[in-house]
Formats: C-alpha cells, structure tokens, sequence
C-alpha cells in the first residue's frame, strides 16, 4: 500500500521559512516523479512544483519561483520542500503527490494527508 | 493554461445526472484529470487522459471531451458522491487545476 506522510508544517512569521518533508512508503520511490500541490483554507487546488525521478527535471509554479526549493533523497525515500520568505498567501496545506503509475505525465493517484503551513504575525 | 470550471456549485437528488463542464484557455490535448475531494481529505483521482476511468472508481463517473471543452459526468448520483470536483490539465507546466465544482444535496 501507498503511504505519503507529511510533515513540518507550522506557524511562521511573514519572511520565515519552513522544510516540509514527505516520507514515502509501499512503492519504489526512486522511480516516480513527485510533486508538491497546495490549498488554501476554503479555496482551490494549485499545483506548487514538480521534480523528475532522478531530480533532473525541477519546475515550479510562477507563484513560488525563487522562493521554494523542492529536492528528494531516494535512498531514504523522502521528498522535500524548502520554503522561504513565506507570505500569507502561502497559507495552505501542503500536499505530495506522486505521479500516476505507468504514466508520463502529471496525474496523481497517491497523495498524503497533507500539512498546515499558517503564515502570520 | 487556465482551466474554467462551470458550475461552480450545483444541487442536486440522489440518482440525478450531473455534468460539470471544464474549459481550458487553449488546447490540451486531451491531458485532463477529475478529482474529487471530500472535506478534510486529499483529492481522489477518478479520471485521466480525458476518458480513462482509474482503477477502483466506480463506472457510473465518466469522462469525455476533445480540444478545449472537457466533461466529467455522473450518471446516477449517489450519496457518497456529495464533494468537491476539480478538474487538472497536465499537458504543459504548470500544471493548472480549474476552481471546483461543488455538489450538494437538494
């Protein structure tokens, strides 16, 4: 089975930074592109970055370009966001998502149970 | 590539057909996902590359479209059913999800 759990959300201040973490388990997460999907509280899906298997391929929304930084650590199975000078528009729960299996594109059919990054003063 | 949603909320009875519509800005390819999300829970996917059911979702959702204008379609609403749908295009970064349609109960 599947598993992806979240962690590291949290309160921080508006121009703070925070890693969020996904520990991945049941699959073979070298071989799968990951990513890293937001929601707002009340609001809609939007999708924050992307990396490829082999952390070749990296590509962010324009929403958090130059701000966030994904990486992963396939010997330990973990997915990582770096998230920096953090705004309250960041204010979401943060999902990892893993790309479908078989496919060459983006579709998600695991996702954890997410993690709630509040930004405020 | 921005992806319209319409309706944004519907009501509707159990046993009811319901039709959510996505419009994308441009074309797509056919690279369209549905979702569904239940309050406090991760989205679900139930369709992808337009048509394709994934695996374990029930036969009455469905999917169809071509160019821009995309469909998912449930033919006969359950109870289960009532949540958030969210249609994702993944033809070309970034990746882009419409703003939800929400299904209640009548």
């Amino acid at each position: 089975e599947v598993q992806l759990v979240e962690s590291g959300g949290g309160l921080v201040k508006p121009g703070g930074s925070l890693r969020l973490s996904c520990a991945a388990s049941g699959f073979t997460f070298s071989s799968y592109t990951m990513n890293w999907v937001r929601q707002a509280p009340g609001k809609g899906l939007e999708w924050v970055s992307s990396m490829s298997s082999s952390s070749t391929n990296i590509y962010y929304a324009d929403s958090v370009k130059g701000r966030f930084t994904m990486s992963r650590d396939n010997a330990k199975n973990s997915l990582f966001l770096q998230i920096n000078s953090l705004r309250a528009e960041d204010t979401a729960i943060y999902y990892c998502a893993k790309r479908l299996s078989g496919s060459p594109l983006d579709y998600f059919d695991d996702w954890g149970q997410g993690t709630l990054v509040t930004v405020s003063s | 590539i921005q992806l319209t949603q319409s309706p944004s909320s519907l009501s509707a009875s159990v046993g009811d057909r319901v039709t959510i519509t996505c419009r994308a800005s441009q074309g797509i390819s056919g690279y369209v996902a549905w979702y569904q999300q239940k309050p406090g829970k991760a989205p679900k996917l139930l369709i992808y590359a337009t048509t394709t059911l994934q695996s374990g979702v029930p036969s009455r959702f469905s999917g169809s479209g071509s160019g821009i204008d995309f469909t998912l379609t449930i033919s006969s609403l359950q109870p289960e059913d009532f949540a958030t749908y969210y249609c994702q295009q993944v033809n070309s970064y970034p990746l882009t999800f419409g703003g939800g349609t929400k299904v209640e109960i009548k």
